[in-house]
């Protein structure tokens, strides 16, 4: 079935780096969304991105993050600087859209680490 | 807004028997409801999604009715087993291209 890829897989950073997540969407989706699940938690929303444009963001979503896709290649989401309550696992998600907007194909995570 | 609202915490089972986890929502459209399972360090993964004809979803055992009288979409299942011990999500999408929004998730642990 289709794959969203998600580059690392796990990253240890030290506090206050900066580190970039990627991930390459389903090849025909249009939209693409970022959540975070902390250990043992549940799945929470950050982003979601459509043309070029962050859509909608929650509260979670600090001014330290930021997201785009730069000439259709890797989605991103950078954060700059990070924090230790940013230790997580962060799921890229896409999504083609429309009558399948809520089906969502999403990727192994990405484990990151700050200390 | 949107919202949808799950049975809290852990729900515990012995394998065999029969599987229901609540999920109802709130929208003021027709929305489409989806339940993903997400496995232990995996990534969620969609089960089922609600069909606009009134057919019921069916994927590995599990099923789910969309009820718009009671705006409820519960997923059920008639026996456990114990590779359905996982955490368990309920969405729901506006089909008009808004970020769909996930219940906070019901884990489900069967034992032996």
């Amino acid at each position: 079935g289709p794959k969203v890829l998600q580059i690392p897989s796990h990253q240890i950073i030290d506090m206050g780096q900066m580190v970039t997540l990627n991930c390459d969407p389903v090849s025909n989706h249009l939209y693409f969304y970022w959540y975070k699940q902390i250990l043992g938690q549940q799945m929470e929303f950050l982003v979601n991105f459509y043309n070029g444009k962050v859509m909608e963001k929650s509260k979670l979503f600090k001014d330290q993050f930021s997201v785009e896709r730069p000439d259709g290649s890797y989605f991103t989401l950078k954060i700059q600087p990070t924090a230790l309550e940013d230790s997580a696992v962060y799921f890229c998600a896409s999504s083609l859209g429309g009558r399948d907007t809520g089906q969502l194909y999403f990727g192994e995570g990405s484990k990151l680490t700050v200390l | 807004g949107d919202s949808v609202t799950q049975t809290e915490g852990l729900v515990t089972l012995t394998e065999g028997l029969p599987v229901m986890l609540n999920c109802t929502y709130q929208s003021t459209y027709s929305p489409f409801l989806f339940w993903y399972v997400q496995h232990l360090n995996e990534a969620p993964k969609l089960l089922l999604k609600s069909f606009t004809d009134n057919k019921r979803p069916e994927h590995q055992g599990f099923h789910a009715t969309l009820h718009k009288s009671s705006s409820s979409f519960h997923l059920q299942k008639s026996s456990a087993q114990l590779s359905d011990s996982a955490l368990y999500y309920c969405a729901l999408s506006d089909g008009d291209n808004n970020a769909p929004r996930f219940g906070a998730g019901t884990k489900l642990s069967v034992k032996p």
